[in-house]
Protein backbone atom coordinates (compact mmCIF):
# COMPACT_ATOMS: atom_id res chain seq x y z
CA UNK A 1 0.00 0.00 0.00
CA UNK A 2 1.91 3.48 -1.41
CA UNK A 3 -0.58 5.98 1.12
CA UNK A 4 -2.08 7.32 -1.97
CA UNK A 5 -5.77 6.72 -2.34
CA UNK A 6 -7.76 7.08 -5.48
CA UNK A 7 -11.61 7.12 -6.07
CA UNK A 8 -13.05 5.50 -7.47
CA UNK A 9 -11.46 2.15 -8.86
CA UNK A 10 -13.51 1.51 -11.93
CA UNK A 11 -15.80 4.06 -13.86
CA UNK A 12 -17.74 3.35 -16.49
CA UNK A 13 -19.72 5.91 -18.26
CA UNK A 14 -20.95 7.55 -21.84
CA UNK A 15 -19.67 9.39 -24.46
CA UNK A 16 -20.31 13.23 -23.26
CA UNK A 17 -20.29 12.95 -19.66
CA UNK A 18 -18.29 14.72 -17.25
CA UNK A 19 -16.66 12.77 -14.48
CA UNK A 20 -14.20 13.65 -11.21
CA UNK A 21 -11.62 11.27 -10.05
CA UNK A 22 -10.20 11.84 -6.89
CA UNK A 23 -6.93 11.62 -5.09
CA UNK A 24 -5.86 11.77 -1.63
CA UNK A 25 -1.88 12.10 -1.33
CA UNK A 26 0.26 9.76 1.28
CA UNK A 27 0.35 11.66 4.67
CA UNK A 28 2.80 14.84 4.83
CA UNK A 29 3.36 15.06 0.88
CA UNK A 30 2.24 18.46 -0.79
CA UNK A 31 2.79 17.38 -4.47
CA UNK A 32 0.30 15.27 -6.32
CA UNK A 33 0.78 14.49 -10.22
CA UNK A 34 -1.87 13.08 -12.62
CA UNK A 35 -1.01 10.52 -15.44
CA UNK A 36 -2.92 8.94 -18.20
CA UNK A 37 -1.94 5.55 -19.38
CA UNK A 38 -4.14 3.98 -22.29
CA UNK A 39 -3.77 0.55 -23.29
CA UNK A 40 0.06 -0.26 -24.43
CA UNK A 41 0.95 3.05 -23.60
CA UNK A 42 3.45 5.04 -21.52
CA UNK A 43 2.47 6.84 -18.73
CA UNK A 44 1.56 10.59 -19.63
CA UNK A 45 1.72 13.33 -17.54
CA UNK A 46 -0.84 15.51 -17.17
CA UNK A 47 -0.69 18.17 -14.58
CA UNK A 48 1.03 18.66 -10.89
CA UNK A 49 0.00 20.42 -7.82
CA UNK A 50 2.08 21.62 -4.49
CA UNK A 51 0.28 22.56 -1.78
CA UNK A 52 -2.30 23.93 -3.87
CA UNK A 53 -0.90 25.41 -6.91
CA UNK A 54 -0.25 24.53 -10.19
CA UNK A 55 3.02 23.85 -10.77
CA UNK A 56 3.90 21.97 -14.31
CA UNK A 57 1.26 21.11 -17.15
CA UNK A 58 1.72 18.48 -19.57
CA UNK A 59 -0.30 17.71 -22.37
CA UNK A 60 -3.08 18.10 -20.82
CA UNK A 61 -6.32 18.75 -22.62
CA UNK A 62 -8.84 21.63 -22.61
CA UNK A 63 -11.41 19.17 -21.34
CA UNK A 64 -9.52 18.57 -18.50
CA UNK A 65 -8.98 20.16 -15.36
CA UNK A 66 -7.53 19.63 -11.85
CA UNK A 67 -7.36 21.32 -8.46
CA UNK A 68 -5.49 20.86 -5.37
CA UNK A 69 -7.77 21.56 -2.43
CA UNK A 70 -6.60 22.96 1.31
CA UNK A 71 -6.76 19.44 2.25
CA UNK A 72 -4.01 18.57 0.19
CA UNK A 73 -6.50 15.99 -1.90
CA UNK A 74 -6.65 16.62 -5.65
CA UNK A 75 -9.53 15.93 -7.97
CA UNK A 76 -9.22 15.99 -12.01
CA UNK A 77 -12.09 16.70 -13.78
CA UNK A 78 -12.89 14.92 -17.20
CA UNK A 79 -15.46 16.61 -19.49
CA UNK A 80 -17.07 15.97 -22.82
CA UNK A 81 -15.66 12.36 -23.04
CA UNK A 82 -14.48 11.13 -25.79
CA UNK A 83 -14.31 7.00 -26.41
CA UNK A 84 -10.26 7.87 -26.16
CA UNK A 85 -10.67 8.93 -23.18
CA UNK A 86 -10.91 5.71 -21.78
CA UNK A 87 -7.62 4.79 -19.68
CA UNK A 88 -6.44 4.05 -16.54
CA UNK A 89 -5.73 7.50 -14.56
CA UNK A 90 -2.99 7.46 -12.17
CA UNK A 91 -2.55 10.05 -9.13
CA UNK A 92 1.22 10.11 -7.72
CA UNK A 93 2.27 12.35 -4.38
CA UNK A 94 5.95 13.19 -3.47
CA UNK A 95 7.22 15.07 -0.24
CA UNK A 96 8.79 18.24 -2.61
CA UNK A 97 7.45 19.87 -5.63
CA UNK A 98 9.91 19.31 -7.58
CA UNK A 99 9.97 15.73 -8.42
CA UNK A 100 13.52 14.32 -7.56
CA UNK A 101 12.36 11.90 -5.07
CA UNK A 102 10.05 9.01 -5.15
CA UNK A 103 6.96 9.42 -6.20
CA UNK A 104 4.09 6.96 -4.37
CA UNK A 105 1.14 6.40 -7.15
CA UNK A 106 -2.39 5.46 -6.03
CA UNK A 107 -4.08 2.49 -7.62
CA UNK A 108 -5.44 4.16 -10.40
CA UNK A 109 -8.81 4.90 -11.74
CA UNK A 110 -9.84 2.78 -14.41
CA UNK A 111 -12.33 4.63 -16.90
CA UNK A 112 -14.00 3.59 -19.56
CA UNK A 113 -15.88 5.59 -21.95
CA UNK A 114 -18.80 3.70 -23.79
CA UNK B 1 11.71 17.99 -25.89
CA UNK B 2 11.73 14.75 -24.38
CA UNK B 3 13.03 11.26 -26.32
CA UNK B 4 13.41 7.89 -24.90
CA UNK B 5 14.10 4.47 -25.84
CA UNK B 6 14.24 1.48 -24.22
CA UNK B 7 13.02 -1.95 -25.89
CA UNK B 8 9.86 -3.02 -26.21
CA UNK B 9 9.61 -6.92 -24.76
CA UNK B 10 12.47 -9.14 -23.31
CA UNK B 11 12.06 -12.51 -22.09
CA UNK B 12 14.45 -14.10 -19.51
CA UNK B 13 15.00 -17.36 -17.76
CA UNK B 14 14.18 -17.68 -13.55
CA UNK B 15 17.48 -17.35 -11.97
CA UNK B 16 19.08 -15.76 -14.52
CA UNK B 17 20.63 -11.64 -14.67
CA UNK B 18 18.94 -9.46 -17.38
CA UNK B 19 19.61 -6.02 -18.22
CA UNK B 20 17.03 -3.78 -19.95
CA UNK B 21 18.85 -0.57 -21.85
CA UNK B 22 17.37 2.93 -21.65
CA UNK B 23 19.18 6.03 -24.09
CA UNK B 24 17.52 9.02 -23.44
CA UNK B 25 17.35 12.49 -25.29
CA UNK B 26 16.14 15.64 -22.83
CA UNK B 27 16.43 19.51 -22.95
CA UNK B 28 17.46 19.40 -19.40
CA UNK B 29 18.91 16.19 -16.98
CA UNK B 30 18.85 15.84 -13.49
CA UNK B 31 18.71 12.37 -12.74
CA UNK B 32 16.81 8.96 -14.16
CA UNK B 33 14.22 6.91 -12.51
CA UNK B 34 13.34 3.70 -12.61
CA UNK B 35 9.70 2.26 -11.89
CA UNK B 36 8.43 -1.24 -11.95
CA UNK B 37 5.23 -1.60 -12.89
CA UNK B 38 3.17 -5.25 -12.74
CA UNK B 39 -0.14 -4.88 -15.40
CA UNK B 40 -2.89 -3.06 -14.29
CA UNK B 41 -1.48 -1.60 -11.19
CA UNK B 42 0.61 1.54 -9.91
CA UNK B 43 3.89 2.25 -10.70
CA UNK B 44 6.89 1.18 -7.90
CA UNK B 45 9.98 3.34 -6.82
CA UNK B 46 12.81 1.03 -7.58
CA UNK B 47 15.87 3.87 -8.03
CA UNK B 48 16.99 7.54 -8.79
CA UNK B 49 20.24 7.61 -10.29
CA UNK B 50 21.87 11.55 -10.53
CA UNK B 51 25.96 11.04 -10.72
CA UNK B 52 27.69 8.54 -13.30
CA UNK B 53 28.22 5.11 -12.02
CA UNK B 54 26.58 1.68 -10.45
CA UNK B 55 24.05 1.88 -7.73
CA UNK B 56 23.01 -1.57 -6.11
CA UNK B 57 20.06 -2.01 -4.11
CA UNK B 58 19.32 -5.81 -3.32
CA UNK B 59 18.91 -7.78 -6.67
CA UNK B 60 18.54 -4.53 -9.00
CA UNK B 61 20.89 -2.26 -9.45
CA UNK B 62 20.66 0.62 -12.30
CA UNK B 63 23.59 1.86 -13.96
CA UNK B 64 23.73 5.62 -15.63
CA UNK B 65 26.24 7.43 -17.93
CA UNK B 66 24.92 11.48 -18.72
CA UNK B 67 27.53 11.82 -21.03
CA UNK B 68 26.42 9.39 -23.46
CA UNK B 69 22.58 9.56 -22.31
CA UNK B 70 22.31 5.56 -21.20
CA UNK B 71 21.08 4.14 -18.43
CA UNK B 72 20.50 0.29 -17.52
CA UNK B 73 18.40 -1.87 -15.01
CA UNK B 74 20.42 -5.10 -14.16
CA UNK B 75 17.83 -7.64 -12.78
CA UNK B 76 20.06 -10.57 -10.80
CA UNK B 77 18.38 -13.72 -10.04
CA UNK B 78 15.50 -13.62 -11.49
CA UNK B 79 11.81 -14.80 -10.05
CA UNK B 80 8.60 -15.43 -11.65
CA UNK B 81 7.23 -12.21 -9.78
CA UNK B 82 9.93 -10.08 -11.75
CA UNK B 83 7.67 -10.26 -14.63
CA UNK B 84 6.39 -6.97 -15.09
CA UNK B 85 7.15 -3.76 -16.95
CA UNK B 86 10.20 -1.22 -16.39
CA UNK B 87 9.54 1.97 -17.06
CA UNK B 88 12.70 4.23 -17.86
CA UNK B 89 12.01 8.39 -16.75
CA UNK B 90 14.58 11.18 -17.05
CA UNK B 91 13.84 13.85 -14.83
CA UNK B 92 14.49 17.44 -15.80
CA UNK B 93 14.91 19.12 -13.21
CA UNK B 94 12.85 21.81 -11.36
CA UNK B 95 9.14 21.59 -12.17
CA UNK B 96 9.25 19.82 -14.84
CA UNK B 97 8.19 17.09 -15.40
CA UNK B 98 9.14 13.19 -15.12
CA UNK B 99 9.10 11.59 -18.49
CA UNK B 100 8.29 8.28 -18.82
CA UNK B 101 8.80 5.98 -21.20
CA UNK B 102 6.62 3.28 -22.99
CA UNK B 103 8.51 1.12 -20.87
CA UNK B 104 10.04 -2.70 -21.00
CA UNK B 105 7.80 -5.45 -20.71
CA UNK B 106 9.71 -8.51 -19.24
CA UNK B 107 8.81 -11.71 -18.75
CA UNK B 108 10.31 -14.72 -16.34
CA UNK B 109 9.95 -17.94 -17.96
CA UNK B 110 10.89 -21.17 -15.66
Amino acid sequence: DSGVTQTPKHLITATGQRVTLRCSPRSGDLSVYWYQQSLDQGLQFLIQYYNGEERAKGNILERFSAQQFPDLHSELNLSSLELGDSALYFCASSVSAPMNTEAFFGQGTRLTVV
Amino acid sequence: GQNIDQPTEMTATEGAIVQINCTYQTSGFNGLFWYQQHAGEAPTFLSYNVLDGLEEKGRFSSFLSRSKGYSYLLLKELQMKDSASYLCAPYSGGYQKVTFGTGTKLQVIP
